[in-house]
């Protein structure tokens, strides 16, 4: 069965410092999505993608987050400069296509921890 | 707005026993409504989809408008049951693409 692929499975970073998070969706869907779970909470929604631009994305995606497509195969999401408070599980998610979102939800990835410290 | 409540936290259930996870939504108009079970240190999977009746690993949910709720049933519970079950919400509105979760149920199957 395809899946979503992340990496790294758990990074460790400065507070201040720059990193991108890495995900490699199913390879014939065509929307993507970074969610995060931060320790003890629910899982929250980021931001969605699609057709090389952002379609949506929450009020948590502020202008230290970016998303990129940089390739026809990679979907990465880089945070400028960490806080402490971005310390959280990140979750890749891709979806087929617009019919299927709906009918079969996401396929996700087994996220990424990021520790700021 | 849009809003999932799953109000338990923590659900324990002896090996054999009816389970429920409950959930409750909030959104104004024709919700997806799906739930996602996390295994212990394990991605995020697709347990059930409103849009299809269908049972998976013996569960079922069903949506109750009325309610507003979806809450997730088995009958008789097994111990690789265990895990983590979120109840999520996608808004058909506007285009919206998100799922809205809510914060989970720990389901602990006892031997």
């Amino acid at each position: 069965e395809p899946e979503v692929t992340q990496t790294p499975s758990h990074q460790v970073t400065q507070m201040g410092q720059e990193v991108i998070l890495r995900c490699v969706p199913i390879s014939n869907h065509l929307y993507f999505y970074w969610y995060r779970q931060i320790l003890g909470q629910k899982v929250e929604f980021l931001v969605s993608f699609y057709n090389n631009e952002i379609s949506e994305k929450s009020e948590i995606f502020d202008d230290q987050f970016s998303v990129e497509r940089p390739d026809g195969s990679n979907f990465t999401l880089k945070i400028r400069s960490t806080k402490l408070e971005d310390s959280a599980m990140y979750f890749c998610a891709s979806s087929e296509s617009g019919t299927a979102k709906a009918n079969y939800g996401y396929t996700f990835g087994s996220g990424t921890r990021l520790t700021v410290v | 707005a849009q809003r999932v409540t799953q109000p338990e936290k923590l659900l324990s259930v002896f090996k054999g026993a009816p389970v429920e996870l409950k959930c409750n939504y909030s959104y104004s108009g024709s919700p997806e409504l799906f739930w996602y079970v996390q295994y212990s240190r394990q991605r995020l999977q697709l347990l059930l989809r409103h849009i299809s009746r269908e049972s998976i690993k013996g569960f079922t949910a069903d949506l109750n408008k009325g309610e507003t709720s979806f809450h997730l049933k088995k009958p008789f519970a097994q111990e690789e049951d265990s895990a983590m079950y979120y109840c999520a919400l996608m808004g058909a509105q506007g285009g919206s693409e998100k799922l809205v979760f809510g914060k989970g149920t720990k389901l602990t199957v006892n031997p």
